[in-house]
């Protein structure tokens, strides 16, 4: 692995069903983030974790969860799936307040 | 409350111009900020950051931006456009939290 990386790359999901978006990243780096991209309202920041162990809301974290079990994973799960959630997905990382390195996006239909 | 704007949402250019794509922010202190550059169908990647120092920073591709601190802008230059130059960008900012704009699809036309 070099960077960040995530899984799948695409998904078509029926409304209702729970789905987990995987990311890794091989950098060590403290902070992961989670955004989601839509046209015309540029990145939203979903959830966020500074460290292993903790946590935190974004912008807009209803309908989606997240954990921190260890420095390199941050899966994002979303509980039951609803077509507002159509979207791309970003996860990224970084090393304190510093640049962040993204990885390729998950593109989520949910129909 | 802590903000940036790209007041563009389209910047049009011919190849070989010159190019600037705005940004304007506000924080309270002293904010890092960033341009980041996407390509389609791919994640954001980092172009370049000033946190202090020299005003006009220098960064991948060519780029630079100028912080002037007074207009509370980070604008993004190019002296000479390319028309692989075209993408969408981000500026953001940062202090205790990160704030991305909402993007700026620059297109060079040949």
């Amino acid at each position: 692995i070099a960077g960040i990386t995530q899984a799948p790359t695409s998904q078509i999901l029926a409304a209702g069903r729970r789905m987990t978006l995987r990311c890794t990243q091989d950098m060590r780096h403290n902070a992961m983030y989670w955004y989601r991209q839509d046209l015309g309202l540029g990145l939203r920041l979903i959830h966020y974790s500074n460290t292993a162990g903790t946590t935190g809301k974004g912008e807009v974290p209803d309908g989606y969860s997240v954990s921190r079990a260890n420095t390199d994973d941050f899966p994002l799960t979303l509980a039951s799936a609803v077509p507002s959630q159509t979207s791309v997905y970003f996860c990224a990382s970084s090393d304190s307040v510093n640049e962040q390195f993204f990885g390729p996006g998950t593109r989520l239909t949910v129909l | 409350a802590q903000s940036v704007a790209q007041p563009e949402d389209q910047v049009n250019v011919a190849e070989g111009n010159p190019l600037t794509v705005k940004c304007t922010y506000s924080v309270s202190g002293n904010p890092y900020l960033f341009w980041y550059v996407q390509y389609p169908n791919r994640g954001l990647q980092f172009l370049l950051k000033y946190i202090t120092g020299d005003n006009l920073v220098k960064g991948s591709y060519g780029f630079e931006a100028e912080f002037n601190k007074s207009q509370t802008s980070f604008h993004l230059k190019k002296p000479s456009a390319l028309v692989s130059d075209s993408a969408l960008y981000f500026c953001a900012v940062a202090t205790y939290k990160y704030i991305f704009g909402t993007g700026t699809r620059l297109k060079v036309l040949a």
